[in-house]
């Protein structure tokens, strides 16, 4: 079963444009991750943000965490055509190589 | 450091038949997680493997097995093949000291039909 709910499921944006994306989790985490998938590949790791922290930043990557209402959101800035793939939220709540995804949104940026 | 490889990557298999996949972590991660990837479900964990002992297994019934070698590499086995077993196969290592991150394969994509 999944863990995490991602909004939107799909996701259209011009290239330099801002994509924000958002996850929901229901039980309490240690920490939450982002992941792309490129194309039905092996998954990259993206950025880690643990539960006592509120804000993240790397590179054009900003991830908020809100434990009070079980959410997250990654904004990627300045979106590329590279940055087309889609991204998952990931969750430890069961342990922590036992990671729970959500089902992902799919992001399209169009040159 | 070479990544994390999985083998093969594409494989077709019938109903019935069994199948076995392989995956080596990267030099020095002892920790090997396997995920199944399809369409409906999404990404679900299957197992986790640590010095050749499995420490996690997700919910998914026995037809679904693995094993840790003294090397760290890992295989699983899906006998008796049904159709919805059609999915993309991930396995992910963990460096030691960094028990979250996760370092995923490109996947082996098993067709069954």
């Amino acid at each position: 079963s999944q863990q995490g709910e991602e909004d939107p499921q799909a996701l259209s944006i011009q290239e330099g444009e801002n994509a924000t994306m958002n996850c929901s989790y229901k039980t309490s985490i240690n920490n939450l991750q982002w992941y792309r998938q490129n194309s039905g590949r092996g998954l990259v790791h993206l950025i880690l943000i643990r539960s006592n922290e509120r804000e993240k930043h790397s590179g054009r990557l900003r991830v908020t965490l809100d434990t009070s209402k079980k959410s997250s959101s990654l904004l990627i800035t300045a979106s590329r055509a590279a940055d087309t793939a889609s991204y998952f939220c990931a969750t430890d709540a069961a342990g922590a190589q036992k990671l729970v995804f959500g089902q992902g949104t799919r992001l399209t940026i169009n040159p | 450091k070479a990544g994390v490889t999985q083998t093969p990557r594409y494989l077709i298999k019938t109903r019935g038949q069994q199948v076995t996949l392989s995956c080596s972590p990267i030099s020095g991660h002892r920790s090997v997680s396997w995920y199944q990837q399809t369409p409906g479900q999404g990404l679900q964990f299957l197992f986790e493997y640590f010095s050749e002992t499995q420490r996690n297994k997700g919910n998914f019934p026995g037809r679904f097995s693995g094993r840790q070698f003294s090397n760290s590499r890992s295989e699983m086995n899906v006998s008796t093949l049904e159709l919805g077993d059609s999915a993309l196969y991930l396995c992910a290592s963990v460096p030691p000291g960094a028990q979250e991150t996760q370092y995923f394969g490109p996947g082996t994509r098993l067709l069954v039909l």
